[in-house]
């Protein structure tokens, strides 16, 4: 069965400092991988979405970057972060673009 | 973009009771699923209903694609049921990449 890990649970950071959050899945091979956000407590929002090792969508303008090295890895990144980037972030997988499986997410906080 | 509201934003009910979420879209989508976030935000799959009646144990779904719009069934509920519930969709554009447009939730909250 395929399983979905992402890394770390919580996270404080303070403004201007660098991020990386990594997501993997088990048991697929090229999935289709996402990032999303969600700030507030309710209403996700989708920030980046991959169809392959190497490619990379972005839906909205941010201050953030997502890389695929690996098949199965997609890892969300920010040189220096702002305090709007706080709030509680998720990776998702799906088979060609049909059912999506969320992670667990990380709760990033920005002080 | 595609739009999607759901209703009620809040919902309180007493154990035992059941209740009718509602998921309107404002274009054809070739991809819709509900979800319910647990308290520790943590995204359940319920159902994956582009189309058509599906039902799992308490928890039944039906979409109705031509009018836009779905509905997520819970009869008997439990405290264990409180949460959001969110509909996401994808419009329907000739392609599928599963990049989901979610609704802003119903908060559900389930009283002993």
């Amino acid at each position: 069965s395929q399983t979905i890990h992402q890394w770390p649970a919580t996270l404080v950071q303070p403004v201007g400092s660098p991020l990386s959050l990594e997501c993997t899945v088990e048991g697929t091979s090229n999935p289709n991988l996402y990032w999303y956000r969600q700030a507030a407590g309710r209403g996700l929002q989708l920030l980046f979405y991959s169809v392959g090792i190497g490619q990379i969508s972005s839906e909205v303008p941010q201050n953030l970057s997502a890389s695929r090295p690996q098949d199965r890895q997609f890892i969300l990144s920010s040189k220096k972060l702002l305090l709007s980037d706080s709030g509680f972030y998720l990776c998702a997988w799906s088979r060609d673009g049909f059912e999506a499986f969320f992670g667990q997410g990380t709760r990033l906080t920005v002080v | 973009g595609i739009q999607v509201e759901q209703s009620p934003p809040d919902l309180i009910l007493q154990e035992g009771a059941n209740s009718t979420l509602r998921c309107n879209f404002s274009d054809s989508v070739n991809n819709l699923q509900w979800f319910h976030q647990n308290p520790w935000g943590q995204l359940i799959n319920l159902f994956y209903i582009p189309s058509g009646t599906k039902q799992n144990g308490r928890l039944s779904a039906t979409t109705v694609a031509t009018e836009r719009y779905s509905l997520l069934y819970i009869s008997s509920s439990q405290t264990t049921d409180s949460g959001v519930y969110f509909c996401a969709v994808e419009r329907d554009y000739g392609g599928s990449q599963g990049n989901l447009i979610f609704g802003k939730g119903t908060k559900l909250s389930v009283k002993p």
